[in-house]
């Protein structure tokens, strides 16, 4: 079944430095995808929608240019926290549709700011 | 899309039937009732999904009330491995890709 694959699975970074993670769907093309953040104990909350080839859409209170994202390709979308400090430490998933019907998921990534 | 309400958590012994419910007294016509699940450390995967008849696929059943209104998620012998949140989200048929939008989900916990 189709794939989303997503990298790295946990990164500890220093606070100030920037962090990029990849977001690829293996075997079709997601001219959308999605960008989720999840804090411990709590839901899954979107943080933004990427489209290839075109600016990324944020959810309010979603920070651009502290979450940059980048769709260049329709199996490939980046998001990189920049400036990143202990409160941007969270659990970051992606998602994406082949087609409309179900959800496919990224194996999320542990971000811990130090 | 129109809103669901789940338990906080749900505690079930290894090999037992578990039955999930979901209310959503205001579902539209055209919502789908589908199913997610959330292993612990994991992005969410696919469960089910359904309209108005029952659903079976190999990792769970979906039983559909008459009206509508509520939803039950069974998986048939929990198993240590199903252990996870789940979450039951209605999407409208004309969502187009829009995001997946979740609640809090129930946060099943399998005894051994």
């Amino acid at each position: 079944g189709a794939v989303v694959s997503q990298h790295p699975s946990w990164v500890i970074c220093k606070s100030g430095t920037s962090v990029k993670i990849e977001c690829r769907s293996l075997d079709f093309q997601a001219t959308t995808m999605f960008w989720y953040r999840q804090f411990p104990k709590q839901s899954l909350m979107l943080m933004a929608t990427s489209n290839e080839g075109s600016k990324a859409t944020y959810e309010q209170g979603v920070e651009k240019d502290k979450f940059l994202i980048n769709h260049a390709s329709l199996t490939l979308s980046t998001l990189t926290v920049t400036s990143a400090h202990p409160e941007d430490s969270s659990f970051y998933i992606c998602s994406a549709r082949a087609v409309l019907g179900e959800a496919f998921f990224g194996q999320g990534t542990r971000l811990t700011v130090v | 899309d129109a809103k669901t309400t789940q338990p906080n958590s749900m505690e079930s012994n290894e090999e037992e039937p578990v039955h999930l419910p979901c209310n959503h007294s205001t579902i539209s016509g055209t919502d789908y009732i589908h199913w997610y699940r959330q292993l612990p450390s994991q992005g969410p995967e696919y469960v089910i999904h359904g309209l108005t008849s029952n659903v079976n696929n190999r990792m769970a059943s979906l039983a559909i009330a008459e009206d509508r209104k509520s939803s039950t998620l069974i998986l048939h012998r929990a198993t240590l491995r199903d252990a996870a949140v789940y979450y039951c989200i209605l999407r409208n048929r004309n969502s187009g890709n829009t995001p997946l939008v979740f609640g809090k989900g129930t946060r099943l916990s399998v005894i051994a």
